[in-house]
């Protein structure tokens, strides 16, 4: 069983509706989990981070955690146009300086 | 705000030859990694550096890989002899807590 998983998408959702991007995880890596967000050719970049049950929102986007179901997500409110990325999710444990393990990533654009 | 920032951008070398990759962390932060990824994959840890020394490093970090903080501010991958699968973006990272933050990458192209 793969550590973090993810749909690869793609993903298309009309501007100014509601993303969701989802992923579940095996036990190993599952304490601190990201979300980041990939442009093609760019970098990873750091949205969000979640590392209790439930919620956690940061302006457009809320990240929610389900650890009884391995199972972490990402919405995106009011999506626009420059939110069309790869979505990736990563986790690792929360103890020492271990490695993220990275999901696929989903690819997600947003329709004018 | 701080960066992480890596140079060069992009490197195009032989297959065999030697190449330093080179990152300079965001300031306060203690903890380093290198991660690649190969085009149209999913980015993958190579090494974890804390104190000077490795804390934790991936099957891909073979010897030919080395890792190296030659002063106060630079952290460096080194690859010995490339080979054609080496190919990649390597992706320089540096943590505050427990998040990770990217550098903008070096695109590595072995012929």
């Amino acid at each position: 069983q793969k550590e973090v998983e993810q749909n690869s998408g793609p993903l298309s959702v009309p501007e100014g509706a509601i993303a969701s991007l989802n992923c579940t995880y095996s036990d190993r890596v599952s304490q601190s989990f990201f979300w980041y967000r990939q442009y093609s050719g760019k970098s990873p970049e750091l949205i969000m981070s979640i590392y209790s049950n439930g919620d956690k929102e940061d302006g457009r986007f809320t990240a929610q955690l389900n650890k009884a179901s391995q199972y972490v997500s990402l919405l995106i409110r009011d999506s626009q146009p420059s939110d069309s990325a790869t979505y990736l999710c990563a986790a690792h444990p929360n103890f020492g300086n271990e490695k993220l393990t990275f999901g696929t990533g989903t690819r997600l654009t947003i329709i004018p | 705000e701080p960066e992480v920032t890596q140079t060069p951008s992009h490197q195009v070398t032989q297959m065999g030859q030697e190449v330093i990759l080179r990152c300079v962390p965001i300031s306060n932060h203690l903890y380093f990694y290198w991660y690649r990824q190969i085009l149209g994959q999913k980015v993958e840890f190579l090494v974890s550096f804390y104190n000077n020394e490795i804390s934790e490093k991936s099957e891909i970090f073979d010897d030919q890989f080395s890792v190296e903080r030659p002063d106060g501010s630079n952290f460096t991958l080194k690859i010995r002899s490339t080979k054609l699968e080496d190919s990649a973006m390597y992706f320089c990272a540096s943590r505050r807590e427990y998040e990770q933050f990217f550098g903008p990458g070096t695109r590595l192209t072995v012929l």
